[in-house]
């Protein structure tokens, strides 16, 4: 009963580096979504799929790119981290946009040094 | 601009105790409130949903109100215990146009239940 898995959990980088995060649902949701979560914030949505192949923007997408080549996956990617994406990444996974229930993963720290 | 503000930002309480969390939102149009648990170190997990015909929602022994009129709705924990210590979050979908769907977040309220 895995429901939705992001890997890694936690992770260091170096001003510069590249990293992915990887979503993984099993739920067989249409959507999908990546958000960032900062002290004293409330979760922002960075982007989100409404469905395999397809991607968007959120309210933060700047610095970050995603893609879903299979339905059950959403990879986040940094090409270049700064320290400003230092921060807690959730994904989660809908099966209707709106009025669904978003289940989210366990969260990924990342700290960029 | 839409917005979602939860109050208070902490709280305190002994266990058995009752408690009440609050939100307000600017969000238009409204879609639906949510209400999400989150644990420490974890993610978040829903509690309840509540569409704009739906005023009180149970849940165990968490019940949520909702006034669309004033905007405003509230989360009440009975007979508080221990794992009830987490972060709530109060979120509100909007309907309707290019937004249909976007949900806004509120920063939280940290409940901290002590024996």
């Amino acid at each position: 009963n895995a429901g939705v898995t992001q890997t890694p959990k936690f992770r260091v980088l170096k001003t510069g580096q590249s990293m992915t995060l990887l979503c993984a649902q099993d739920m067989n949701h249409e959507y999908m979504y990546w958000y960032r979560q900062d002290p004293g914030m409330g979760l922002r949505l960075i982007h989100y799929s409404v469905g395999e192949g397809t991607t968007a923007k959120g309210e933060v997408p700047d610095g970050y790119n995603v893609s879903r080549l299979k339905k059950q996956n959403f990879l986040l990617g940094l090409e270049s981290a700064a320290p400003s994406q230092t921060s807690v990444y959730f994904c989660a996974s809908s099966y209707s946009i709106g009025a669904g229930e978003l289940f989210f993963g366990e969260g990924s720290r990342l700290t960029v040094l | 601009k839409n917005q979602v503000e939860q109050s208070p930002q902490s709280l305190i309480i002994l266990e058995g105790k009752n408690c009440t969390l609050q939100c307000n939102y600017t969000v238009s149009p409204f879609s639906n409130l949510r209400w999400y648990k989150q644990d420490t170190g974890r993610g978040p997990v829903s509690l309840t949903i509540m569409t704009f015909s739906e005023n009180t929602k149970s849940n165990g022994r968490y019940t949520a109100t909702l006034d669309a009129d004033t905007k405003q709705s509230s989360l009440h924990i009975t007979a508080s215990q221990l794992s009830d210590s987490a972060s709530y979050i109060c979120v509100v979908s909007v309907t309707g146009g290019t937004s249909y769907g976007k949900l806004t977040f509120g920063q939280g309220t940290i409940l901290t239940v002590h024996p």
